[in-house]
């Protein structure tokens, strides 16, 4: 069965750096685009970031633009999020999400059980 | 961006009774090219990540109760619990996966009466 396990969460003082992993299991892998989906404490969903199956194409959310990147490694089948110059508003549940395709124009079929990052002095 | 709005904020009925969610965006999320509505239903339970429920806006999940069912086209959507039951206590949320950023509507609470 699909299984996506993230893990790096953590608290960070704002302007660190803090690498998100998600480890996918159950599908192929490289055949999917994957994306990061994030919830602040007791609000909505917010969606992050997205990578087709290939890694030639990635997409932002304009809250992380030049400070988040995506990326995969379809050899060790997880995603990662490296985010960088982290601030407050960056506290927040972060959940690895599978596309239902390859494509990057496509919903999360499948969560992780998400990690929580916590920005703060 | 498409702004998603989604009405009621929530909502409580009886088991047994129906409930309805809209969704609704800024910009219609009808794709000419393969003439599909590029909108999404989760349901998401208290500790818990979201579950997909609906897809393309009105395909069901494979496993999901038929009591779920989704409509709608271009701007305007909606989707439908037929019957409450106690286990679909949960907060509702629509998704558009039409253009970048792929936004989700604020979420809509669904109780028990």
């Amino acid at each position: 069965q699909v299984q996506l396990v993230e893990s790096g969460g953590g608290v960070v003082q704002p302007g660190r750096s803090l690498r998100l992993s998600c480890a996918a299991s159950g599908f192929t892998f490289r055949t999917y685009a994957m994306h990061w989906v994030r919830q602040a404490p007791g609000k909505g969903l917010e969606w992050v970031a997205v990578i087709s199956d290939d890694g030639g194409n990635k997409y932002y959310a304009a809250s992380v633009t030049g400070r988040f990147t995506i990326s995969r490694d379809s050899s060790e089948n997880t995603l990662y999020l490296q985010m960088n110059s982290l601030r407050p508003e960056d506290t927040a549940v972060y959940y690895c999400a599978r596309g239902s395709s390859g494509t990057s124009y496509s919903p999360c079929d499948y969560w992780g059980q998400g990690t929580l990052v916590t920005v703060s002095s | 961006d498409i702004v998603m709005t989604q009405s009621p904020d929530s909502l409580a009925a009886s088991l047994g009774e129906r409930a309805t969610i809209n969704c609704k965006s800024s910009q219609s999320v009808l794709y000419s090219s393969n003439n599909k509505n590029h909108l999404v239903w989760y349901q998401q339970k208290p500790g818990q990540p979201p579950k997909v429920l609906i897809y393309w806006a009105s395909t069901r999940e494979s496993g999901v109760p038929d009591r779920f069912s989704g409509s709608g086209s271009g701007t305007d959507f909606t989707l439908t619990i037929s019957s409450l039951q106690a286990e679909d206590v949960a907060v509702y949320y629509c998704q558009q996966y039409y253009s970048i950023p792929f936004t989700f509507g604020p979420g809509t609470k669904v109780d028990i009466k």
